[in-house]
């Protein structure tokens, strides 16, 4: 079975900061990675993924994602953060050559303060 | 449609009564999965369907929880002697067709269910 942590439930930036929010999981088997987005009243919306490959991953609106398959994390950065980006993250994984099932952490509110 | 559609976006019933919440998958896509959200959380897995088979129904937290999907298409989860703790945001999402190896999944805006 997966499982994913997401350390900080609530992470507060200024405008134009950059932000990290950090993402561990857990498998005995090989996993995807993927970072979902929820903004106010909105449904999830895929932010960024890792199948294969560069273990960089870009995403929309400027985001990246590294993979560290040694500390089991994946990351996410945004250099510079705008009032936009103010939503809740979700940090999941699946299983390699499974169902698309996700297995998702419990978020991270980013709230981005002028 | 151009995307997940969930009815009712919202529900208020009183406990034991029975509910049922409708997802419309994007069409062509032939995975459908059902998510329930509790406040604060992240989607906790209920099932997903492949085709009109449900392939792992393991996340459904007992027997007043079944869902069907009778022609591959639209699913309906329904919820028997709804309880308060079932209070939660139900989340349908959907998959392009077995094999194409996204891994992407598709949400819906939820259906946000309170039991009083």
């Amino acid at each position: 079975a997966q499982s994913v942590t997401q350390l900080d439930s609530q992470v507060p930036v200024f405008e134009e900061a950059p932000v990290e929010l950090r993402c561990n999981y857990s498998s005995s088997v090989s996993v995807y990675l993927f970072w979902y987005v929820q903004y106010p009243n909105q449904g999830l919306q895929l932010l960024l993924k890792y199948l294969s490959g560069s273990t960089l991953v870009k995403g929309i609106n400027g985001f990246e994602a590294e993979f560290n398959k040694s500390q089991t994390s994946f990351h996410l950065r945004k250099p510079s953060v705008h009032i936009s980006d103010t939503a809740e993250y979700f940090c999941a994984v699946s299983r390699q050559g499974g169902s698309e099932k996700l297995v998702f952490g419990k978020g991270t509110k980013l709230t981005v303060n002028p | 449609g151009a995307g997940v559609s969930q009815t009712p976006s919202n529900k208020v019933t009183e406990k034991g009564k029975y509910v049922e919440l409708r997802c419309d998958p994007i069409s062509g896509h032939t995975a459908l999965y059902w998510y329930r959200q509790s406040l604060g959380q992240g989607p906790e897995f209920l099932i997903y369907f492949q085709g009109t088979g449900a392939a792992d129904d393991s996340g459904l937290p007992n027997d007043r929880f079944f869902a069907v999907r009778p022609e591959g298409s639209v699913s309906t989860l329904k919820i028997q002697r709804t309880e308060r703790g079932d209070s939660a945001v139900y989340l349908c999402a959907s998959s392009s067709p077995q094999g194409s190896n996204t891994g992407e999944l598709f949400f819906g805006e939820g259906s946000r269910l309170t039991v009083l």
